[in-house]
């Protein structure tokens, strides 16, 4: 069956340091990968897409690889800061789901100042 | 959270009773989806819709059911409460463009029901 795999473990990391979140699948070849922010008691925010036909991605202190042999996308946050501490989700999705996404359970960030 | 709304944001019903949640957007967007949040489990879809009348299941979709009457409004209704089903609902929804539509999906601020 399809599986999503990000950092079981929390991520804690000192400001100002780049911080670097994995999501890992297996079984699944997405079209895209997108990435999402959750906050405690909200709903999750939208972030980045990146496509399968695309490496990297970037906004603003946010970059996005996704890399469909190792079937890995990596998320990076650099020049981190005490309000980038949230739980950050992976979702992958295909052109013949018709929207339906398939979610990685998150990892929480902690930035500490 | 703005455009899409949940309601009620909280409830707590007993088991064995029915419980309808609503879902309203007011971007006139096409698909709208339905997700309970579990620790542990992370997001699971139970169930989504791509229009007016049109649903489908995900893939916790036992015990649950939907209704879609409006492009604006997507009901969840659990016929018979289980303790199995507290857990933190969200509704989502996303625009449908063409083929290659990539659904970046906007939520709620979702709807936390106990079952006692």
């Amino acid at each position: 069956s399809q599986k999503i795999e990000q950092n079981s473990e929390a991520l804690n990391i000192q400001e100002g340091k780049t911080a670097t979140l994995t999501c890992n699948y297996t079984n699944y070849s997405p079209a895209y990968l997108q990435w999402y922010r959750q906050d405690p008691g909200r709903g999750p925010v939208f972030l980045l897409l990146i496509r399968e036909n695309e490496k990297e991605k970037r906004k603003e202190r946010l970059k996005v690889t996704f890399d469909t042999t190792l079937k890995q996308s990596l998320f990076h946050i650099t020049a981190s800061q005490p309000a980038d501490s949230a739980t950050y989700l992976c979702a992958l999705g295909s052109f013949n789901q018709g929207g339906k996404l398939i979610f990685g359970q998150g990892t929480e960030l902690s930035v500490k100042p | 959270d703005a455009g899409i709304t949940q309601s009620p944001r909280h409830k707590v019903t007993e088991t064995g009773t029915p419980v309808t949640l609503r879902c309203h957007q007011t971007e006139n967007h096409r698909y709208m989806y339905w997700y309970r949040q579990d620790p542990g489990h992370g997001l699971r879809l139970i169930h989504y819709s791509y229009g007016v009348k049109d649903t489908d299941k995900g893939e916790v979709s036992d015990g649950y059911s939907v209704s879609r009457s409006k492009t604006e409004d997507f009901l969840l209704t659990l016929e018979s409460a289980t303790s199995s089903q507290t857990s933190v609902y969200f509704c989502a929804i996303s625009s449908s463009g063409n083929s290659g539509s990539t659904h970046e999906q906007y939520f709620g601020p979702g709807t936390r029901l106990t079952v006692t």
